[in-house]
């Protein structure tokens, strides 16, 4: 049974380039969360998708953004990069959208990226 | 606002012992609350939740108390090894959509 996977692991964009990170659920489950985390800090909720809509978002701005596919996986693009932009950055799976049935979310190991 | 704090950034313990990490949230209509576990360069890995309508979950080794009226949880690990040394978050689902809110982490090391 497949894990959440996340690609790249590891990436370097200098300032006000794009990037795109990719995420695939583990096997079964239809929704996918995002998180930045910054060094020593907890996990940031950025948003949630779910049926290929974004359901829920956080406090990041419009240059993040997102999409989901038929097939559950999904990617999340920023845009404009800044230095702050620097973390790791996670995508969570669960199921069932906002129901009861999807509390638990299972974290990918991350993406580290780096703004130079 | 919603936040979820934890008292100690720091805990240090000795191989064998019981470990106690605690944390504070502020939103009293969270229903759901999560303790992960995250080692160095991966991704949280769940380690025990409670339901807002539990006081108490056990799991294997480890314990969550939940203290709704003080709004208070609280992790405890018995028989503390080696490989629990890494950085634990709590967090807390404030229901719709499964947004979860986390705390900054505390670091729990394991002295041999």
């Amino acid at each position: 049974d497949a894990g959440v996977t996340q690609s790249p692991t590891h990436l370097i964009k200098t300032r006000g380039q794009q990037v795109t990170l990719r995420c695939s659920p583990k096997s079964g489950h239809d929704t996918v969360s995002w998180y930045q985390q910054a060094l020593g800090q907890g996990p940031q909720f950025i948003f949630q998708y779910y049926e290929e809509e974004e359901r829920q978002r956080g406090n990041f701005p419009d240059r993040f953004s997102g999409h989901q596919f038929p097939n559950y996986s999904s990617e999340l693009n920023v845009n404009a990069l800044l230095l702050g932009d620097s973390a790791l950055y996670l995508c969570a799976s669960s199921l069932g959208g906002g129901g009861s049935a999807s509390y638990e979310q299972y974290f990918g190991p991350g993406t580290r990226l780096t703004v130079t | 606002g919603e936040s979820v704090g934890l008292h100690l950034p720091t805990l240090s313990v000795q191989e064998g012992d019981n470990s106690i990490i605690n944390c504070a949230y502020s939103n009293s209509a969270s229903d759901y609350f999560i303790w992960y576990k995250q080692e160095s360069g991966k991704g949280p890995q769940f380690i025990i939740d409670i339901r807002s309508n539990m006081d108490k979950r056990q799991g294997q080794r480890v314990t969550v108390l939940l203290n709704k009226t003080v709004k208070h949880l609280s992790l405890q690990i018995a028989a503390t090894q080696p490989g629990d040394s890494a950085v634990y978050f709590c967090a807390e689902n404030m229901g719709y959509g499964n947004k979860l809110v986390f705390g900054a982490g505390t670091i729990l090391r394991v002295k041999s």
